[in-house]
Formats: structure tokens, sequence, C-alpha cells
């Protein structure tokens, strides 16, 4: 079964309107972390927002917020107000204890965002 | 500047050619990592290490070889280079533990295996 899943393989966003992008998860482990990265076209990879399996409230950085459901294992990342610059993929990735906390990817979303 | 260094940024290959990717990091991280990514997918984890003398294999460990002699250096060897190699490489970093610890990431090596 696939660790983390991001359903939607593209999406295109009109400039200044809000956007989700969804992720799902799955894991046994009680104590886990989620995080959601940037990747543009020149590659680098560029952490965004964290969330703590025991963080009670969704975790917000500036334009990003992170949508947490824990009891749906989903973590999905809403970026309000798209600019251009937001054009990349997404990746959500989740740290384990049980896989020696490090980061296991989903497929990714690439965002597009209209002018 | 402090970060992730990684060499070479690109490489083209030879089946059956052997080399080594190379990784640094100036942060005293304990943790270190190998991904792969292939076009159009996410990162898939090769190998990594939580202290000096200390490896695990991740989801896609075959063909790769690994070691950790010291904090800072974590290369990763290719045995026999092969066409599925094919990938963007990247090397990561962090400090061990729980909670919104940041991983740092090298800006990628391009292999291409003819």
């Amino acid at each position: 079964a696939q660790k983390i899943t991001q359903t939607q393989p593209g999406m295109f966003v009109q400039e200044k309107e809000a956007v989700t992008l969804d992720c799902t998860y799955d894991t046994s482990d009680q104590s886990y972390g989620l995080f959601w990265y940037k990747q543009p076209s020149s590659g680098e990879m560029i952490f965004l927002i964290y969330q703590g399996s025991y963080d009670e409230q969704n975790a917000t950085e500036g334009r990003y917020s992170l949508n947490f459901q824990k009891a749906r294992k989903s973590a999905n990342l809403v970026i309000s107000a798209s600019q251009l610059g937001d054009s990349a993929m997404y990746f959500c990735a989740m740290r384990e204890r049980n896989a020696g906390n490090m980061l296991t990817f989903g497929g990714g979303t690439r965002l597009m965002v209209k002018p | 500047n402090a970060g992730v260094t990684q060499t070479p940024k690109f490489q083209v290959l030879k089946t059956g050619q052997s080399m080594t990717l190379q990784c640094a990091q100036d942060m005293n991280h304990e943790y270190m990592s190998w991904y792969r990514q292939d076009p159009g997918m996410g990162l898939r984890l090769i190998h990594y290490s939580v202290g000096a003398g200390i490896t695990d294999q991740g989801e896609v460990p075959n063909g790769y070889n690994v070691s950790r002699s010291t904090t800072e250096d974590f290369p990763l060897r290719l045995l026999s280079a092969a066409p599925s190699q094919t990938s963007v490489y990247f090397c990561a970093s962090s400090y061990g533990g729980q909670g919104a610890i940041g991983y740092t990431f090298g800006s990628g090596t391009r292999l291409t295996v003819v």
C-alpha cells in the first residue's frame, strides 16, 4: 500500500485564488510528522510547512496552511492568494519513527497558476 | 555557505561504469540520506545514516553502496551503472529525533547512464 498518496497529478488555479492540494497517508505509528515541499522548475526542494501528529491546531506559514484531519489520515495543503511564482511541483512527505525518521514522499502534484 | 553540497551536478556514465556521488554537510547534522527522483515522480529513499559508522537501506537500495566514516560526509557509490539508474539524486541531512526538524536538501546530481 502507498504510504503517501497525492491523487492530483496536475492542477490549474487562477492567480489570486486559493487552491487545495490533497494528501492522504498511511501509518501505524502514533508519532509521525507531515511535511510539504515545493520543487520549482530549477529542481531544488523547498520546505513549506510541517504538522506533527500530536499537534491539535492546523499549521500555518504565511500563505500556506495545512488542513490536518487525523481520523481521515489527510494533510491537505492550502495555498491562499495564489501567485505566478507558486507554479511548481508540490510534494507531501511523512516522517515515521518506524522508518528511521526518514521522509517518505508522495508522487507530487504539479500546480500551474494562470494569470 | 552552510548547507548540503553535492558533487558533481551533472554526470554521464556508460553502462557498467562505477562512480561516487559526493555529499557533504557542515551543519553537524546526525542524519543523512540519499534519494532518487525519476521523471514526474516523488523522491524515493536509497540509503540513510543516523550517525557516523551507521548506515541502513531505504526503499530502493539495490545497485548502490554507502558508508559514513565522518559526520560531514555521506558518499553514494554506484557499483556498476545501469540505464535504470538514470535519475536525479538528492542528498539530505537533518538533526535526529522528532518535531519540526528541518531536512536540508542538496541541489541534486543529474545522472544519465547510456
